[in-house]
This record gives structure tokens, C-alpha cells and sequence, in this order.
């Protein structure tokens, strides 16, 4: 039962360099998201999707790029990285919620980011 | 404009002694709340949670409360246990709009002391 994996688990690049990040999950979850965690600012939601083939954007999306080819699997690009973008990245799943109730998101071990 | 806000960034206390954490938020539109503990080097991991049509929700040591008048939100953590020192979120969803996403707050430093 792996779950949710991501990887790398850490990275360290240059500024001006292509970096995707790699999250999958095992559970056939409809919902995939991608956070950011950077120190005074918490969690902030980069991209979604809720299903294969439907993404849309979060709060802080510009920079990144994503795709969702299989259920499974959500990359995150970073097309020419920056150093504001050093962080650590979580990728998290979850089920539709339905009519009622809400079903919490399930994260991975995060990948923290360092952009020289 | 911070729609999940949790003010204070650190809290300290004696083990066996209640930990409460506090959280508002500003959308009324929010009717589902989450609360997330989560360790260094980990990612975050779901607690308890609560819809909007109660004030209460109890999970073993773990209470959430309510107060949609006050957009105000608490976690009760009763006793403290050094174990349950970690970075606690608190998170809210506008279900009605059909949204997934969660707001996150900046997140809360508990440390339990032995």
C-alpha cells in the first residue's frame, strides 16, 4: 500500500533550468493538488486537478506548469526556475466529496526544492 | 487577504496540561474545516475535522469547536503529549460551490514539554 509518493525527495538546481517534480498515487483518487510550503506563508495551493486531463490553477500558479496524462500521476514543471522558488513542494490526493461531508486530502512526504 | 488565519505562530506547554489551538477565518462561505498536524520532514497529515452544522466534533484526545457567529474555530488537545509536538494547520473548504481546495492557515508551532 504505497499511497502517495513524490520524487525527488530533494533537488537542487540552477536558476534558469527546467525541474519536474513527480507525485503518484495509488488509491485511484479523483482530485490531485500541488502545495507550496515556504516559512510565513503556510500552505498555498499551486495547481489542481480533479480528474485526468482537467487542471486548473490555485492560488500561486505562475512559474509552473502541469499535466495530468493518467489518473495516477500529477507532474509539476518548473519551466526556468527562480529562486523564490525554493521551497518544499507537497503533492496531495483525495475522493470527490459528494453531495455531503468532504473528503480530506492525503499528502505525500513533500520534496524540498533549492534553486541556486 | 489571508482567508484562514492562525495567529499565533507558536504555543508551548506542559505535558498532561490542554493545548488549544486557535484559528479564524473571513469567508462565510467555508462550511467544512480540517485540521492537519504535521512533522519535520513530513508531510502534513489529516487530524479531525467539522462541518459547519455542528460546534462540536471529539476524537479520542482531539476536540474541535466551532463558532460560525465569530468565524472561530479551536483545537482542544487534552492531555498534551510530547508526541503531539508538531506544526498544526488549520484548513477550510467551500463545499457548497462544489470546490475541493482548501485554504490553509500559516500554521501553529506546538511544543509539549516534558
Amino acid at each position: 500500500d504505497a499511497g502517495i509518493t513524490q520524487s525527488p525527495r530533494y533537488k537542487i538546481t540552477e536558476t534558469g533550468r527546467q525541474v519536474t517534480l513527480m507525485c503518484h498515487q495509488t488509491w485511484s483518487h479523483s482530485y490531485m493538488f500541488w502545495y507550496r510550503q515556504d516559512l510565513g506563508h503556510g500552505l498555498r495551493l499551486i495547481y489542481y486537478s480533479a480528474a485526468a486531463d482537467i487542471t486548473d490553477k490555485g492560488e500561486v500558479p505562475d512559474g509552473y506548469v502541469v499535466s495530468r496524462s493518467k489518473t495516477e500521476n500529477f507532474p509539476l514543471t518548473l519551466e526556468s526556475a527562480t529562486r523564490s522558488q525554493t521551497s518544499v513542494y507537497f503533492c496531495a490526493s483525495s475522493r470527490t466529496s459528494g453531495s455531503f461531508g468532504y473528503n480530506e486530502q492525503f499528502f505525500g512526504p513533500g520534496t524540498r526544492l533549492t534553486v541556486l | 487577504d489571508q482567508q484562514v488565519k492562525q495567529n499565533s505562530p507558536s504555543l508551548s506547554v506542559q505535558e498532561g496540561r490542554i493545548s488549544i489551538l486557535n484559528c479564524d477565518y473571513t469567508n462565510s462561505m467555508f462550511d467544512y474545516f480540517l485540521w492537519y498536524k504535521k512533522y519535520p520532514a513530513e508531510g502534513p497529515t489529516f487530524l479531525i475535522s467539522i462541518s459547519s452544522i455542528k460546534d462540536k466534533n471529539e476524537d479520542g484526545r482531539f476536540t474541535v469547536f466551532l463558532n460560525k457567529s465569530a468565524k472561530h474555530l479551536s483545537l482542544h488537545i487534552v492531555p498534551s503529549q510530547p508526541g503531539d509536538s508538531a506544526v498544526y494547520f488549520c484548513a477550510a473548504s467551500a463545499t457548497q460551490g462544489g470546490s475541493e481546495k482548501l485554504v490553509f492557515g500559516k500554521g501553529t508551532k506546538l511544543t509539549v514539554n516534558p
